[in-house]
């Protein structure tokens, strides 16, 4: 079936660090591409999204891009602040299902 | 707008009791999905919801049901408690059941079975 595989946290860096966090996915289809972010004490939050493959997501400074060639879906930024502190979920959905399946999300925390 | 919201925030349920945890989606949207978050784990679909019927289930047992109202919002049944079900409940709602559209998520309900 269908799977996400995100790297293991916890992610630790300082503020202005730049940040990569790695995820690949396994799936039949062609998937649309999540990254959702949990701030402590909130629900998810979608960060951004690509629905086919080269589409590059952006939102708040992060970018992923949604490479086909290496089931790949890794989230960056250039600059990290104490803000971006949360845990990051990276997900996928076949076309056509909204059924969700996430990685195991990576806990990231960055030191002023 | 309101957002998506659940109750209750927290529940403590002894095994083998029956919980009913509770939905209400953002304003316009008519589906409903239902998300187990184990601790330090990532969320797993339990079903989705979509003009009252059960559109798509995960691996999840019976023992898992829900329910869709006339009204879009939405009720997860859990029955005969099992430790094991302890977790952190979601529920998500959007406009259609297309696979690119985004699901807004609640803040959950933290289920805890002793």
């Amino acid at each position: 079936g269908d799977s996400v595989t995100q790297m293991e946290g916890p992610v630790t860096l300082s503020e202005e660090a730049f940040l990569t966090i790695n995820c690949t996915y396994t799936a039949t289809g062609y998937p649309s591409l999540f990254w959702y972010v949990q701030y402590p004490g909130e629900g998810l939050q979608l960060l951004l999204k690509a629905t086919k493959a080269d589409d590059k997501g952006s939102n708040k400074g992060f970018e992923a891009t949604y490479r086909k060639e290496t089931t790949s879906f890794h989230l960056e930024k250039g600059s990290v602040q104490v803000s971006d502190s949360a845990v990051y979920f990276c997900a996928l959905s076949e076309w056509g299902a909204q059924k969700l399946v996430f990685g195991q999300g990576t806990r990231l925390t960055i030191n002023p | 707008d309101a957002g998506v919201t659940q109750s209750p925030t927290h529940l403590i349920k002894t095994r083998g009791q029956q919980v009913t945890l509770r939905c209400s989606p953002k304003s316009g949207h008519d589906t409903v999905s239902w998300y187990q978050q184990a601790l330090g784990q990532g969320p797993q679909f339990i079903f989705q919801y979509y003009e009252e019927e059960e559109r798509q289930r995960g691996n999840f047992p019976d023992r898992f049901s829900g329910h869709q109202f006339p009204n879009y919002s939405s009720e997860l049944n859990v029955n005969a408690l099992l430790l094991g079900d302890s977790a952190l409940y979601l529920c998500a709602s959007s406009l259609g059941t297309g696979g690119d559209t985004e699901a807004f998520f609640g803040q959950g309900t933290r289920l805890t079975v002793v």
